[in-house]
């Protein structure tokens, strides 16, 4: 089964402080994707990526930047937090074969809480 | 813009009996693949079904069926003899080259 992994369940950060959530996936997937989850709104896709050092920006990138520089892992960086980021971060990884109908595979999540 | 509608926040049945979560979707495109995934309470999503545009047959998964309704761009999903252990968030999303999701709906399963 593939398996992504997100370093952290719980994030508590303070205002101003640079955030870094890690992604890591072992099933050799092309892409990934950063998603933040918050109720009534579903899922809104903040960066993926299609490939190593390869990023375009999703839906809502502002205040967000990414990394990839090896093909298993994918930053989610938030340069400097702010209290409209709390929020709960989905890691997801999908493989190109068959590429539309190719599911995503999520990790546990981390629930960011900015104060 | 590529849209996903779930009309239906929450939703409760009784153990045994079967619930159906709609979800209507929007696009131009001709080829396109649909999705139902489901978040338990522990969070990690994944996926129930899927089903690719140009098959006229419901795609089924043991107790999990659609109805996929092209014209109207209709997609809802039934579950079957439900258990407690399909107590979750499901989300619907399409996919024609971009990935979009549904507000989710809550499915709560009572004893």
């Amino acid at each position: 089964d593939v398996k992504v992994t997100q370093s952290s369940r719980y994030l508590v950060k303070r205002t101003g402080e640079k955030v870094f959530l890690e992604c890591v996936q072992d099933m050799d997937h092309e892409n990934m994707f950063w998603y933040r989850q918050d109720p009534g709104l579903g899922l809104r896709l903040i960066y993926f990526s299609y490939d190593v050092k390869m990023k375009e920006k999703g839906d809502i990138p502002e205040g967000y930047s990414v990394s990839r520089e090896k093909k298993e892992r994918f930053s989610l960086i938030l340069e400097s937090a702010s209290t409209n980021q709390t929020s709960m971060y989905l890691c997801a990884s999908r493989s190109t074969t068959g590429l539309l109908g190719s599911p995503l595979h999520f990790g546990n999540g981390t629930r960011l809480t900015v104060t | 813009a590529q849209t996903v509608t779930q009309s239906q926040p929450e939703m409760s049945v009784q153990e045994a009996e079967t619930v159906t979560l709609s979800c209507t979707y929007d696009t131009s495109e001709s080829n396109y693949y649909l999705f139902w995934y489901k978040q338990p309470p522990s969070r990690q999503m994944i996926l129930v079904i899927r089903q690719e545009a140009y098959k006229q047959q419901n795609a089924t998964e043991n107790r999990f069926s659609v109805n996929f309704q092209k014209a109207a761009k209709s997609f809802s999903l039934k579950i079957s003899d439900s258990q407690l252990g399909d107590t979750a968030m499901y989300f619907c999303a399409s996919n024609d080259y971009k990935l979009s999701f549904g507000a989710g709906t809550t499915v709560t399963v009572r004893a």
